[in-house]
């Protein structure tokens, strides 16, 4: 079963506009992580929430996690073109096979 | 060298070949992972190693596909009798601690294609 879901699939936004996406998870949680694809390279880390964090900030980056919903957000301030890219979440619940990605959220930043 | 570099970026190869991708994991990393990842999805996870075992292949897709890590370090992907379904870009990552515990540091893929 897939360990983390993201919504919206697409979202389409002006260069200077906020960027909201959500993912959601199945099941108990050690950690909650947020990984950006850019068009054919591979994935790259870019925050790790843990289970008992609500919110964390890193840069341009604020992520959100409410455990009783089983659920995460990832916002991005002031979005670049640069931003454009697929963002997956993953929840870490301690096991490989739970290390399982959905099909993210494909951001598209408008010049 | 800084990231986990896989060769080749790209193979073609026709059905019924056989091919090996290769990863090279940052050093250091004991914890190394596969995965397939085809155009508009995320990635698919195929198996996982801690040191040379490997930990958990669950999500391997048939007995065709096989991987060793014989040394806890590089690891090699091999595809028997390869079909055009197999078509995906394999990403491997790798990290410090085991799973549950932390980030994964991937690389760029290699892109197979089965004609």
């Amino acid at each position: 079963s897939q360990q983390g879901e993201e919504d919206p699939q697409a979202l389409s936004i002006q260069e200077g506009e906020n960027a909201t996406m959500n993912c959601s998870y199945k099941t108990s949680i050690n950690n909650l992580q947020w990984y950006r694809q850019n068009s054919g390279r591979g994935l790259v880390h870019l925050i790790l929430i843990r289970s008992n964090e609500r919110e964390k900030h890193s840069g341009r980056l604020r992520v959100t996690l409410d455990t009783s919903k089983k659920s995460s957000s990832l916002l991005i301030t002031a979005s670049r073109a640069a931003d454009t890219a697929s963002y997956f979440c993953v929840n870490e619940a301690g096991s490989a096979r739970q290390l399982t990605f959905g099909s993210g959220t494909q951001l598209t930043v408008l010049p | 060298g800084a990231g986990v570099s896989q060769t080749p970026s790209n193979k073609v190869t026709e059905k019924g070949k056989y091919v090996e991708l290769r990863c090279d994991p940052i050093s250091g990393h004991t914890a190394l992972y596969w995965y397939r990842q085809s155009l508009g999805q995320g990635p698919e996870f195929l198996i996982y190693f801690q040191g040379t075992g490997a930990a958990d292949d669950s999500g391997l897709p048939n007995d065709r596909f096989f991987a060793v890590r014989p040394e806890g370090s590089v690891s090699t992907l091999k595809i028997q009798r390869t079909e055009r379904g197999d078509s995906a870009v394999y990403l491997c990552a790798s990290s410090p601690r085991a799973p549950g515990t932390g980030e994964l540091f991937f690389g760029e893929g290699s892109r197979l294609t089965v004609l």
